[in-house]
């Protein structure tokens, strides 16, 4: 079936450090890929999303490509800021699902970032 | 702009007692969600309605049942609550799109 793999945190950075949270997945077909970020005390919100190999997801300075040949998600961003901690989930919709909010969820990555 | 409104935000239960978890939505979306998120595991889906009238089984659906009242409401109930559902839930909603907007949560915990 269907799965989402993130890699285990916490992740604690220096403020302005680079950013990588891994995220691979296994899925049949051509699903479609999602980041969510939940802030402290908040629900989900979506970060980005890609659709199809090699699309490049991005938003407020992350970014994510979808690849195929690695069945991979990765997040990364450039220079992360204190407002960044927070809870990022990777998350799959498979193809059979529809375009419906159906979503397998990785386990979530917890980000610290320290001034 | 309200958006996904839950309640309650904490709850706990004895276990075997009953209770509902209320879930508003204010934009307009057809399809509605009821997620669980535990730690390690990330969020699973509980139930779904894809339209007003219509529900569906999602990954974890034992132990719970749900109403879509209308097409703003999607409510949760724990007929007789276990330990094994101590969990924060969400609420989700989706329009024409895949993006999905959650409520805060309901942190809860039985006893």
């Amino acid at each position: 079936g269907n799965s989402v793999t993130q890699m285990e945190g916490p992740v604690t950075l220096s403020e302005e450090a680079f950013l990588t949270i891994n995220c691979t997945y296994t899925a049949t077909g051509y699903p479609s890929l999602f980041w969510y970020v939940q802030y402290p005390g908040e629900g989900l919100q979506l970060l980005l999303k890609a659709t199809k190999a090699d699309d490049k997801g991005s938003n407020k300075g992350f970014e994510a490509t979808y690849r195929k040949e690695t069945t991979s998600f990765h997040l990364e961003k450039g220079s992360v800021q204190v407002s960044d901690s927070a809870v990022y989930f990777c998350a799959l919709r498979g193809p059979f699902s529809g375009n419906t909010g159906k979503l397998i969820f990785g386990q979530g990555t917890t980000l610290q970032v320290k001034p | 702009n309200a958006g996904v409104t839950q309640t309650p935000k904490f709850q706990v239960l004895k276990t075997g007692q009953s209770m509902t978890l209320q879930c508003a939505q204010d934009m307009n979306h057809n399809s509605m969600y009821w997620y669980r998120q535990d730690p390690g595991m990330g969020l699973r889906l509980i139930y779904y309605s894809a339209s007003e009238g219509t529900t569906d089984k999602g990954e974890v659906p034992n132990g719970y049942n749900v109403s879509r009242l209308n097409k703003r409401e999607f409510s949760l109930r724990l007929e007789s609550a276990a330990p094994s559902q101590t969990s924060v839930y969400f609420c989700a909603s989706s329009g024409r799109g895949e993006k999905l907007f959650f409520g805060s949560g309901t942190q809860l915990s039985v006893l």
